[in-house]
């Protein structure tokens, strides 16, 4: 199974700042990683799939890097509704896994 | 626009069953893989099953293999997840998500809660 690192677990931030969330994967999961934000009492919604490729309808503040084991999902510029749950997931292998999630949080 | 509703869910005792659907609209249900993601109360989101377009290959969780079964009915757009055994382990919030490019989940559903207790 591969396992899926977040760091750091809460990201305490004001509006306007950039936001760099990070994923590690324990081996190689090439590009098949996504990102997907998740609000309170909401589903999660994807933002990134195939590590850089925003979804329909996402801002372009949000974008995504990396492959094999390190990720990036950064938000350049932080908007009210940007504070949330963000967790990272691969499809390279079966069991589907995703991330523990990093919580950004107003500072 | 695509929507995904789920039902089914509630308050079960251990050792219990139950089955989910989740009644799909606004795409071509036939076209794509489809999922159940579940989240404990206040924990992290977990996969537990997935399945191809003709409901012939199914996937699973080590945790819920031999006691959950994925199914499909692409002539009624519906997915399914029967649970079987069911422990206070398995007590969250389970969503049905469609496949994008198979195995990335978009969107989601709003969720149907499942409480394991006596």
């Amino acid at each position: 199974e591969i396992v899926l690192t977040q760091s750091p677990a809460t990201l305490s931030l004001s509006p306007g700042e950039r936001a760099t969330l990070s994923c590690r994967a324990s081996q190689s999961v090439s590009s098949y990683l996504a990102w997907y934000q998740q609000k309170p009492g909401q589903a999660p919604r994807l933002l990134i799939y195939a590590a850089s490729n925003r979804a329909t309808g996402i801002p372009a503040r949000f974008s995504g890097s990396g492959s094999g084991t390190d990720f990036t999902l950064t938000i350049s510029s932080l908007e009210p509704e940007d504070f949330a749950v963000y967790y990272c997931q691969q499809r390279r292998s079966w069991p589907l896994t995703f991330g523990g999630g990093t919580n950004v949080e107003v500072k | 626009e695509v929507q995904l509703v789920e039902s089914g869910g509630g308050l079960v005792q251990p050792g219990g069953s139950l089955r989910l659907s989740c009644a799909a609209s606004g795409f071509i249900f036939s076209s794509h893989w489809m999922h159940w993601v579940r989240q404990a109360p206040g924990e992290g989101l977990v996969w537990v099953s997935g399945i191809n377009n003709p409901g012939s290959s199914p996937y699973y969780a080590d945790s819920v293999k031999g006691r959950f079964t994925i199914s499909r009915d692409n002539a009624k757009n519906t997915l399914y997840l029967q649970m079987n055994s069911l422990s206070a382990e398995d007590t969250a919030i389970y969503y049905c998500a469609r496949g994008l490019y198979e195995n990335y989940f978009d969107p989601w559903g709003q969720g149907t809660l499942v409480t394991v207790s006596s």
